[in-house]
């Protein structure tokens, strides 16, 4: 059984530039949360996805923008990215009922020049 | 303003001695409470939850205790293990069903021969 896995491992983009990460959910699970880790931080979330749908979303500005497909996996979209945008993205997966574990990917390491 | 506060960067213990991380919240709508580890290159782990209506949850080697006067939450692993050498992730839930896990910065154990 295959566990949360993310694509891709690693990215350079530049100032400006779009990126997008993805992300397939364990099996079974319905749910998926995204989550930016700068060096020294733990886990922010950013937002959460449930039936193609943000449910719930973290103090990310707009250029942060996601999507669920109906295999229930998950793209991460940044928009003029910034320096600062510079860190791990974390994908979550979790079934769709309440105080469910989630389960974190290994990570996309998002440089930006 | 941080929610979650691990205030110990790191941690040193020997093989076989207890290992105890500490982990302060401020918000009071916490009712769920998490620990994952990290290894390098890998996504967070999950490791033991406890529901605020308990103040002590155990899992083999590892065990949560939670004083919510005192907004407190310990986790303490007993023996310590090379393997459990990792950083340490506290993180909490709010009431009303919120998935939105709010991460502290996290503790860097290890666990020398």
């Amino acid at each position: 059984d295959a566990g949360v896995t993310q694509s891709p491992t690693h990215l350079i983009k530049t100032r400006g530039q779009q990126v997008t990460l993805r992300c397939s959910p364990k099996s079974g699970h319905d749910t998926v949360s995204w989550y930016q880790q700068a060096l020294g931080q733990g886990p922010q979330f950013i937002f959460q996805y449930y039936e193609e749908e943000e449910r719930q979303r973290g103090n990310f500005p707009d250029r942060f923008s996601g999507h669920q497909f109906p295999n229930y996996s998950s793209e991460l979209n940044v928009n003029a990215l910034l320096l600062g945008d510079s860190a791990l993205y974390l994908c979550a997966s979790s079934p769709g009922t309440s105080r469910a574990t989630q389960y974190f990917g290994p990570g996309t390491r998002l440089t930006v020049l | 303003d941080q929610q979650v506060k691990q205030n110990s960067p790191s941690l040193s213990v020997q093989e076989g001695r207890i290992s105890i991380l500490n982990c302060d919240y401020t918000n009071s709508m916490f009712d769920y409470f998490l620990w994952y580890k990290k290894y390098p290159a890998e996504g967070p782990t999950f490791l033991i939850s406890i529901s605020s209506i308990k103040d002590k949850n155990e899992d083999g080697r590892f065990t949560v205790f939670l004083n919510k006067s005192a907004k407190h939450l310990s986790l303490h692993i007993v023996p310590s293990q090379p393997g459990d050498s990792a950083v340490y992730f506290c993180g909490g839930l709010t009431q009303g069903g919120s998935e939105k896990l709010v991460f502290g910065k996290g503790t860097k154990l290890t666990v020398n021969p």
